[in-house]
């Protein structure tokens, strides 16, 4: 069982939709992490969270709004996506200044864009 | 980070050592080498990491050559759920400044075979 817990666990939508995926750990991780990964491929990165801050964004077109309301709670917020967003996102969380310790990831949001 | 490079593909009995080899020649002497799998559907999982000493646990075993420019993941003994693509990765380690992300490469896919 993972301990990053990701909902919901599918998601239907269609291109004019507003819709939410969450992320929560209770590890007391300080940094938390999406990732996006298309079938077949390995996933990459979008958004890193440190201390409840934004620390990187890799060039993420702006329908993609990530949020961290507080150190176990993480949101990706989606509006106006595109049928090529089709992915499974995944979120990870570990220490930030992690030195050697590792990232823990849920199982993802297998999302659809109709 | 230093670039990894794995085979796409391996089969192994069930029951048998799986060996999984991971280049990365151009690893430097800060970044550590982790090893995490994803079966089909699920998040990626860790399973071990080390610097420059052999490792150990319950998982599996990671043989880190003496000039650390190649490993090896070893499943002593292979069963059918360990049917998975397995990601090596080579990071830098920091006790200071922001979470960083893992990269991930192409990746081994494992076939343990009844």
């Amino acid at each position: 069982d993972t301990e990053v817990t990701q909902t919901p666990k599918h998601l239907v939508m269609g291109m004019t939709n507003k819709k939410s995926l969450k992320c929560e750990q209770h590890m007391g991780h300080r940094a938390m992490y999406w990732y996006k990964q298309k079938a077949k491929k390995p996933p990459e990165l979008m958004f890193v969270y440190s201390y409840e801050k934004l620390s990187i964004n890799e060039s993420v077109p702006s329908r993609f709004s990530p949020e961290c309301p507080n150190s176990s709670l993480l949101n990706l917020h989606l509006h106006a996506l595109q049928p090529e967003d089709s992915a499974l996102y995944l979120c990870a969380s570990s220490q930030p200044r992690d030195g050697n310790q590792p990232q823990h990831f849920g199982d993802g949001t297998r999302l659809s864009i109709l | 980070d230093a670039k990894t490079t794995q085979p796409p593909s391996m089969d192994c009995a069930e029951g048998r050592a799986a060996n999984l080899p991971c280049n990365h020649s151009t690893i430097s002497g800060n970044e550590y080498v982790y090893w995490y799998r994803q079966i089909h559907s699920q998040g990626p999982q860790y399973i071990i990491h080390g610097l420059k000493n052999n490792e150990t646990n319950e998982m599996a075993s990671l043989i880190i050559t003496e000039d650390r420019k190649s490993s090896t993941l070893i499943l002593p003994h292979a069963t059918l759920r360990d049917t998975a693509v397995y990601y090596c990765i080579v990071r830098v380690y920091s006790f200071s400044g922001s979470a960083r992300q893992l990269t991930f490469g192409s990746g081994t896919q494992l076939t343990v075979l009844p």
